[in-house]
């Protein structure tokens, strides 16, 4: 049975600091895995989407990396700021059919 | 352009009432998700749409809870005889095919389902 796990579940850090967040799975056989940004009371935001032949995905100030064979995920965020204040969420896609399965979360201060 | 809507934005019942809550998805999408997300945890997948049937309904947690989508657009999630347990945030999400490995969802605010 699939299991994805984030740590840690917050993180706290000045302004201007890199955030760097892990995102780990049990089962490698996924078609692609997704970061998603949650504001409080919103829905979630579509942050970056990584097929399962790639090896990480760039936009803007963040990069995502895929290991599969590892089960391993990490967003990098680079100079935080204080409207990076949100819940990052990982899921995998674990068949055709669409569905998405979700982490727990890492929820995110950015302090100015 | 419209995103993802969903009403209501809150709904609080008694035990053992039945709910019913709607998700409009974004116009000429196709594929229709339900999850719940409860308190601290991540969202938990519930139904796939593909058009108007539910192609993957494994993430139902039991026979009170049922959903529809007859035209292919809107649909509607029906919650029987509630229990306290079924508070959560009831997301609903849609994307342009469903089978496009490539493409995302588009998700709604969210209804929130408090159950007294």
């Amino acid at each position: 049975k699939q299991e994805v796990t984030q740590i840690p579940a917050a993180l706290s850090v000045p302004e201007g600091e890199n955030l760097v967040l892990n995102c780990s799975f049990t089962d490698s056989a996924i078609y692609n895995l997704q970061w998603f940004r949650q504001d409080p009371g919103k829905g979630l935001t579509s942050l970056l989407l990584i097929q399962s032949s790639q090896r990480e995905q760039t936009s803007g100030r963040l990069n995502a990396s895929l290991d599969k064979s590892s089960g391993r995920s990490t967003l990098y965020i680079a100079a935080s700021q204080p409207g990076d204040s949100a819940t990052y969420l990982c899921a995998v896609r674990p068949d055709s059919w669409g569905k998405l399965q979700f982490g727990a979360g890492t929820q995110v201060v950015v302090t100015p | 352009g419209a995103g993802v809507s969903q009403t209501p934005s809150n709904k609080v019942t008694e035990k053992g009432k039945y709910v019913e809550l709607r998700c409009d998805p974004i116009s000429g999408h196709t594929a229709l998700y339900w999850y719940r997300q409860s308190l601290g945890q991540g969202p938990e997948f519930l139904i796939y749409f593909q058009g108007t049937g539910a192609a993957d309904d494994s993430g139902l947690p039991n026979d009170r809870f049922f959903a529809v989508r007859p035209e292919g657009s809107v649909s509607t999630l029906k919650i029987q005889r509630t229990e306290r347990g079924d508070s959560a945030v009831y997301l609903c999400a849609s994307s342009r095919f469903g089978g496009d490995l490539q493409e995302t969802q588009y998700f709604g605010p969210g209804t929130r389902l408090l159950v007294l």
